[in-house]
């Protein structure tokens, strides 16, 4: 069972839509981060969000932390080619003064069609 | 660059063999993490460093794997008597704040194993 439910697993949009992808526990994180990856590479960090009720908004990009600390959402508007990638949540368990393990979702590939 | 860098990229070996994967982190960074990914998921920690100490070890499916950091730089992970199961990608990430509510983990490239 994964700590941390991603929907959907795949998306796949022609250029211009909006999307949302959701990330979803029954636990408590004290910080949720979002990656985006690309065959071959590494996650790369997109954003972290500490405070429950969060919204921080990276160009096209707006994500969201829940009031309860336990999920998280993603909006792209107007989205580019260029987006397309897999998109992971991931949380930090501990609190601070703990290990800094990252427990990631499952993913969701993105595929954003011309 | 003065990303994290892993060694080698791509590494196939037979069924029962001892493999060795190595990750230059970023210099100055404290932290240092191991994960494996296996195609279509997640990656799922394995093993953090602090320093030249495993802080937490608790990822490490059984005893064939190990990882050692001897300097609190470079570290190499060690997989004894391979299974194709262990077949996935292992990623490095270091930190420079390891303790901080917004720290930021910056991953290598990853090392692609495959066990025949």
């Amino acid at each position: 069972t994964q700590l941390l439910e991603q929907s959907p697993q795949f998306l796949s949009i022609q250029e211009g839509e909006n999307l949302t992808v959701y990330c979803n526990s029954s636990s408590v994180f004290s910080s949720l981060q979002w990656y985006r990856q690309e065959p071959g590479e590494g996650p790369v960090l997109l954003v972290t969000v500490v405070t429950g009720g969060e919204v921080k908004k990276l160009k096209r990009l707006t994500f969201q932390f829940g009031d309860a600390r336990k999920d998280s959402s993603l909006h792209i508007t107007a989205a580019q080619p260029g987006d397309t990638g897999l998109y992971l949540c991931a949380g930090a368990l501990h609190p601070a003064g703990s290990a800094r393990q990252l427990t990631f979702g499952s993913g969701t590939q993105l595929t954003v069609l011309p | 660059g003065a990303g994290v860098s892993q060694t080698p990229s791509n590494k196939v070996t037979e069924k029962g063999k001892y493999v060795e994967l190595r990750c230059d982190p970023i210099s100055g960074h404290t932290a240092l993490y191991w994960y494996r990914q296996s195609l279509g998921q997640g990656p799922e920690f394995l093993i953090y460093f602090q320093g030249t100490g495993a802080a937490d070890d608790s990822g490490l499916p059984n005893d064939r794997f190990f990882a050692v950091r001897p300097e609190g730089s470079v570290s190499t992970l060690k997989i004894q008597r391979t299974e194709r199961g262990d077949s996935a990608v292992y990623l490095c990430a270091s930190s420079p704040q390891p303790l901080a509510a917004k720290e930021t983990q910056y991953f290598g490239p990853g090392t692609r194993l495959l066990v025949l």
